[in-house]
């Protein structure tokens, strides 16, 4: 069964740089793209970015300018920065793994979600 | 960017009612590329349906999924205790993009 688990700091002072790794346990990170989503407190979701286990990275135009994904696959772990992080960047971060079956993309399993407070 | 509008925001039913929830994008989705999911408080999301209308596996045959180019629904056939929760729906273009969600509280 695969299993991913965020894990960073919970707090994070304006301006500084949010990091958060995800680590893959039950399966190889290998031959997949693997994402990160935030929710912050009340609202609805939000795709940050993916990066596929070669490296190749896809953010949203909206972070892009902020926002850097990386992998190791000697550690089964990819990781997430976010520059200059304000209250707005509040949320619950997720890592998620992105399936094709057929073509037909979608996200089978996902992290618990780790909370990020930017505050001073 | 492709936007997509839920609607409603809250749907509240009764268990054993009927559930239709919508799914409506700026610009036309690939069936392929639109899935749903389910989220209960404090918990990650669970995927329902991929490619519009296949269900993921696990989920019972009480929800499905329909739709295509702009227009898409989720329906819950007779509601359990256990499907009261928040619907999403996402698409895989580029960027991915989430609906805003539906509440489906009970009545």
């Amino acid at each position: 069964q695969v299993q991913l688990q965020e894990s960073g700091p919970g707090l994070v002072k304006p301006s500084e740089t949010l990091s958060l790794t995800c680590t893959v346990s039950g399966g190889s990170i290998s031959s997949y793209y693997w994402s990160w989503i935030r929710q912050p407190p009340g609202k609805g979701l939000e795709w940050i970015g993916y990066i596929y286990y070669s490296g190749t990275a896809n953010y949203n135009p909206s972070l892009k300018s902020r926002v850097t994904i990386s992998v190791d696959t000697s550690k089964n772990q990819f990781s997430l920065k976010l520059t200059s992080v304000t209250a707005a960047d509040t949320a619950v971060y997720y890592c998620a793994r992105e399936t094709s079956l057929s073509g037909d993309p979608y996200f089978d399993y996902w992290g618990q979600g780790t909370l990020v407070t930017v505050s001073s | 960017e492709i936007v997509l509008t839920q609607s409603p925001g809250t749907l509240s039913l009764s268990p054993g009612e009927r559930a239709t929830l919508s799914c409506r994008a700026s610009q036309s989705v690939s069936s392929k590329y639109l899935a749903w999911y389910q989220q209960k408080p404090g918990q990650a999301p669970r995927l329902l349906i991929y490619g519009a209308s296949s269900r993921a596996t696990g989920i019972p045959d009480r929800f499905s999924g329909s739709g295509s180019g702009t227009d898409f629904t989720l329906t819950i056939s007779r509601l359990e205790p256990e499907d009261f929760a928040v619907y999403s729906c996402l698409q895989y273009g580029s960027p991915y993009t989430f609906g805003q969600g539906t509440k489906l509280e009970i009545k």
